[in-house]
């Protein structure tokens, strides 16, 4: 069945770095966009970046521009975050997100994956 | 960035009852394609969200004919006829129209 899978989440100390991976399944992960959103408990959900199918459109929300960086490989089906310069402030539930052709909504998430920064 | 703002926070239905929720945006969600870029999604308990409506009225795949969604503009409802024990969560209405794209801080949906 259609299918995304985090990974990478981990405890991590402030300034440090982390990638994390989403692994798609169930429909060709070339034709779609895709997202990166994360959740807390205080700031709710927050959608950070998106990557054309292709991979040549990039967007970052300003809250990690210049230290995260959105990628893909659609010979692997894979989708991957990395973060660098990691804050406190970082620490969430991070949801990769496929596309609707045409649309900005995300209609199917990965169950999410842990992030904590933590000294 | 565009805010949007539900209200309530919070709600607690009857089952069988209707609910509404109601979404407002600071800047018009209707894009020059025509679309209107506003969506509602639901996050039940332990499950990340799910996209419910989009494009303002349209139903996703396999989402009951119960939830209906309106409006236009900056100004939209999500309502829930005949509440269920399982439509409890939290419901985000999100605009799509301008980076970032955003949610609303959420509408915790339980049943009494």
């Amino acid at each position: 069945q259609v299918q995304l899978v985090e990974s990478g989440g981990d405890l991590v100390k402030p300034g440090g770095s982390l990638r994390l991976s989403c692994t798609a399944s169930g429909f060709t992960f070339s034709d779609y966009y895709m997202s990166w959103i994360r959740q807390t408990p205080g700031k709710g959900l927050e959608w950070l970046s998106h990557i054309s199918d292709g991979g040549s459109a990039i967007y970052y929300a300003d809250s990690v521009k210049g230290r995260f960086t959105i990628s893909r490989d659609n010979a692997k089906n894979s989708l991957y975050l990395q973060m660098n310069s990691l804050r406190v402030e970082d620490t969430a539930v991070f949801y990769c997100a496929k596309h609707i052709i045409g649309e900005t909504a995300f209609d199917i998430w990965g169950q999410g994956t842990m992030v904590t920064v933590s000294p | 960035d565009t805010v949007v703002t539900q209200t309530p926070l919070s709600l607690s239905v009857t089952p069988g009852q209707s609910a509404s929720i109601s979404c407002k945006s600071t800047r018009s969600l209707l894009h020059s394609s025509g679309k209107t870029l506003l969506y509602w999604y639901l996050q039940k308990p332990g499950q990340p969200p799910q996209l419910l409506i989009y494009g303002v009225s349209n139903r996703f795949s396999g989402v009951p004919d119960r939830f209906s969604g309106s409006g236009s503009g900056t100004d939209f409802t999500l309502k829930i006829s005949r509440v269920e024990t399982d439509d409890v969560g939290i419901y985000y209405c999100m605009q799509g129209i301008q980076l970032p794209w955003t949610f609303g801080q959420g509408t915790r949906v339980e049943i009494k």
